[in-house]
């Protein structure tokens, strides 16, 4: 039963675009939202959050749209760079101390 | 800021072997992950530990022991490893207990092969 799902599972774009990563969840208690992003060879690194209590937060290129009705939310990078190629993982908390990671999103910037 | 290290890098087993990965963090955390990510699957908890000398299971906990004798270090065994298996075992730390706004800190990670 997985509890965070992402899509696409990779994805592909030219500098300059802005890439959309999607994520959905089941658990309505969830109430934090962590987007961690990772290099190959390195863990995964805190990239931005959101916390229930938003719809939107912005940071630099990095954005994340909340949807808490629709238990969906969104990673936008605009103005992509190859810098940016990794792999993105959406996750999720209640209030315990168990963070709930997805699949993951590939993301592959071409110059 | 404070580093998570994993040991060993590389680490190649065989079937029924037990294994015992190790990691250290000097941030002073109270909470200590061990995570499994495999190609596909993301990462599923295993262990995590909020203080010295406790343990609690995560989803993925069987065919795992884990010990947390200091504050600063946390270590993983694989009871009996599995043959073809292949994934690569995150450590992790966060500050507080309890609370679900934490940042978790990841290692580099410990790459399994078991011939």
């Amino acid at each position: 039963q997985q509890q965070v799902r992402q899509s696409p599972q990779s994805l592909t774009v030219w500098e300059g675009e802005t890439a959309i990563l999607n994520c959905s969840y089941e658990n309505s208690a969830f109430d934090y939202f962590p987007w961690y992003q990772q290099f190959p060879g390195e863990g995964p690194a805190l990239l931005i959050s959101i916390l229930s209590v938003s719809d939107k937060k912005e940071d630099g290129r990095f954005t994340i749209f909340f949807n808490k009705r629709e238990k969906k939310l969104s990673l936008h990078i605009a103005d992509s760079q190859p810098g940016d190629s990794a792999t993105y993982f959406c996750a999720a908390s209640a209030n315990t101390n168990k963070v709930v990671f997805g699949t993951g999103t590939r993301l592959q910037v071409l110059p | 800021g404070g580093i998570i290290t994993q040991t060993p890098k590389f680490l190649i087993g065989q079937e029924g072997q037990k294994l015992t990965l190790k990691c250290q963090q000097n941030f002073n955390h109270d909470t200590m992950y061990w995570y499994r990510q495999d190609s596909g699957k993301g990462l599923r908890l295993i262990y995590y530990s909020i203080t010295e000398n406790d343990l609690q299971k995560g989803d993925l906990s069987e065919g795992y022991d884990a010990s947390r004798e200091k504050k600063s270090s946390f270590s993983l065994t694989v009871t009996s490893a599995q043959k073809n298996e292949m994934a690569v075992f995150l450590c992790a730390s966060s500050e507080r207990t309890g609370g679900s706004a934490e940042t978790l800190y990841f290692g580099s990670g410990t790459r399994l092969t078991v011939l």
